[in-house]
């Protein structure tokens, strides 16, 4: 399995950040799991975006629910992410993640991120 | 929101020391829904320990995980080199929510 982030490197503030995580070696159409964006500042640690399901469940971290909008292409084996209005401080390591439901709920897969500046 | 507090925020340690790390969480967690990552500088996490104390596939057995309720540990029995990295915990909660640590740094005294 893997999975690889795209999208563009550089935002201006008050825009939207686009990103698509593609997965390869696994279809994301399993009951077994579900699809993450995590994302982490420089130097900082992790935050929880949200995930979305097999079925296009979707759930948000509460502090950006207004904001974002995570998405399913099944014909392309992709996720999007989309987070609106973004600021300076949004600048970050984004990861789209896998979301594992063996026996517990973890992130077993991990893409290896994209640096997304927040800049004008 | 369950708040995640790992301490200490940095262990110096030698190798083939023991290192212990916590993991408190401001309520109850269930076990099974508590894992820990590593982290190296320009890498995404990789998953370590899931369900409190199952180690991941390929993960080596001088990492441990144990805990229950609010207490939470991640220990590895004798540092080798390419332990000394960042360490977080996560849990997940009602309504499909994740919340993460803050990080342990665990660096070569």
């Amino acid at each position: 399995l893997q999975l690889q982030e795209s999208g563009p490197r550089l935002v201006k503030p008050s825009e939207t950040l686009s990103l698509t995580c593609t997965v390869s070696g696994d279809s994301i159409i399993s009951n077994s799991y579900y699809w993450d964006w995590i994302r982490q500042p420089p130097g900082k640690g992790l935050e929880w975006i949200g995930t979305i399901s097999y079925s296009g469940t979707t759930y948000f971290n509460p502090s950006l629910k207004s904001r974002v909008t995570i998405s399913l292409d099944t014909s392309r084996s992709q996720i999007s992410l989309k987070l609106a209005s973004v600021i300076a401080a949004e600048t970050a390591v984004y990861f789209c993640a896998r979301r594992n439901f063996w026996k517990g709920v973890y992130f077993d897969s991990w893409g290896p991120g994209i640096l997304v500046t927040v800049s004008s | 929101e369950t708040v995640l507090t790992q301490s200490p925020g940095t262990l110096s340690l030698s190798l083939g020391e023991r290192a212990t790390l916590s993991c408190r969480a401001s309520q109850s967690v269930s076990s099974s829904y508590l894992a820990w990552y590593q982290q190296k500088p320009g890498q995404a996490p990789r998953l370590l320990i899931y369900a409190a104390s199952t180690r991941a596939t390929g993960i080596p057995d001088r990492f441990s995980g144990s805990g229950s309720g609010t207490d939470f540990t991640l220990t590895i029995s004798r540092l080798e080199p390419e332990d000394f990295a960042v360490y977080y915990c996560q849990q997940y909660g009602s309504l499909s929510l994740i919340t993460f640590g803050q990080g342990t740094r665990l660096e070569i005294k």
